[in-house]
């Protein structure tokens, strides 16, 4: 399978802990984006990577959220002392300059 | 918060009619994307407009898009049971590859 792949597709956890999320692209995408989606909503933009450089990372992200892209290849997503809150699904996309997003199936993380 | 708003946020018809939604944005544009969302899934790209076109057409999907008035509508013909879906439609920020998505329209199309 030549697509998107993110790891894990569900995580239960419980508040305070730390979780990690991965996204491996496309390999020839240089772009790499995460939103986050809950029910009923459209995908939240999170941040997103130009090969390892984070162009741009929501406002709407607290300290606890990271992301990392090293050497420009797979993607982690970090979230840190989790909330209830935090709850979602966790969407990677990667594409090329052309625009046109390719999406993962999806980390859904619940916190209890 | 959300770049794109679309219209409706449901939307139910019968088989063999034609659906219609739109978006709306508030910023200048590179382009418009929509994509659809299976309950559950990720998201699957289905069109794209520039924002130097005005109409796309794609098998039974048609595209159009009014700059002037910050605006797009996606109309699926001849609309099948399979087309039953969430729909987003997808704005860049001018001089970004930010995509922000819309709030969604959720169609259902009844056998």
């Amino acid at each position: 399978d030549t697509g998107v792949s993110q790891d894990p597709r569900h995580k239960i956890t419980k508040r305070g802990q730390n979780v990690t999320f991965r996204c491996d692209p496309i390999s020839e995408h240089n772009r790499l984006y995460w939103y986050r989606q809950t029910l009923g909503q459209g995908p939240e933009f999170l941040t997103y990577f130009q090969n390892e450089a984070q162009l741009e990372k929501s406002r709407l992200l607290s300290d606890r959220f990271s992301a990392e892209r090293p050497k420009g290849s797979f993607s982690t997503l970090e979230i840190q002392r989790t909330e209830q809150g935090d709850s979602a699904m966790y969407l990677c996309a990667s594409s090329l300059i052309t625009g046109e997003l390719f999406f993962g199936e999806g980390s859904r993380l619940t916190v209890l | 918060s959300q770049q794109g708003e679309e219209d409706p946020q449901a939307l139910s018809i019968q088989e063999g009619e034609n659906a219609t939604m739109n978006c709306s944005y508030k910023t200048s544009i590179n382009n418009l994307q929509w994509y659809r969302q299976n309950s559950g899934r990720g998201l699957v790209h289905l069109i794209l407009i520039r924002s130097n076109e005005r109409e796309k057409h794609s098998g039974r999907l048609r595209v159009t898009l009014d700059t002037s008035k910050k605006s797009s509508s996606l109309l699926i013909t001849a609309s099948r049971a399979a087309d039953t879906a969430s729909y987003f439609c997808a704005t860049d920020a001018q001089g970004t590859y930010k995509y922000i998505f819309g709030t969604g329209t959720r169609l259902k199309v009844l056998a």
